[in-house]
């Protein structure tokens, strides 16, 4: 069965270094989601992404956060400048077409800022 | 703007025994709803899914759950709780707009005692 990856499992950074995390979605979906969990608190949506532009984005994702799809199967969160309140897990999410309502998760991306 | 809110963020019953996990929702429009399970150390995995059909909807692993438009909720149950049920549980509401980003509960992590 399709699922959605992401790369790497676990990424420890010093703050104020620039993370990138990658995410392969479903290879038929067409809108995809970034969420993020810090520990012990709600799963909070950050943006969601169609046709090469942000569709959605949260307060959350501020000038700091970047989405990019760089190729056909790859969907990438940048962190610009990382801060210790970062630290959190981060969730790639992709959505089949309009009309199908439900998100596909990946298992995430645990990121640790030192 | 929506919200969901699970009464209880530890529950724990006995194998075999009923589970039931709440979850009320407050949306300004028709909401579609969701139920997501998270084992340890993996990710969010969907369980069911409400977008307006039928009000008793089966999901996957014995779990179903009802729409419930007067009482704004939405509760999972299973008859029967089997020890591999022990996980993490989150309600989920989408928004109807292009991005339909979720948003979600507290979680609610269920104990299963032999």
């Amino acid at each position: 069965e399709p699922e959605v990856t992401q790369t790497p499992s676990h990424q420890v950074t010093q703050m104020g270094q620039e993370v990138i995390l990658r995410c392969v979605p479903i290879s038929n979906h067409l809108y995809f989601y970034w969420y993020r969990q810090i520990l012990g608190q709600k799963v909070e949506f950050l943006v969601s992404f169609y046709n090469n532009e942000i569709s959605e984005k949260s307060e959350i994702f501020d000038d700091q956060f970047s989405v990019e799809r760089p190729d056909g199967s790859n969907f990438t969160l940048k962190i610009r400048s990382t801060k210790l309140e970062d630290s959190a897990m981060y969730f790639c999410a992709s959505r089949l077409r309009q009309g199908a309502y439900e998100q596909y998760f990946g298992p995430g991306t645990r990121l640790t800022v030192t | 703007a929506q919200s969901v809110t699970q009464l209880g963020s530890h529950v724990s019953v006995s194998e075999g025994a009923l589970v039931l996990l709440r979850c009320n929702y407050s949306s300004s429009v028709p909401p579609y709803l969701f139920w997501y399970v998270q084992y340890p150390n993996q990710g969010l995995q969907l369980l069911l899914k409400y977008t307006s059909a039928a009000t008793l909807v089966k999901g996957i692993n014995g779990f179903e759950a009802e729409f419930k438009k007067s009482e704004t909720s939405f509760h999972l149950t299973k008859p029967s709780a089997h020890m591999s049920d022990a996980a993490e549980y989150f309600c989920a509401v989408s928004d109807n707009n292009a991005g339909n980003m979720l948003t979600f509960g507290g979680g609610t992590r269920l104990m299963v005692k032999p």
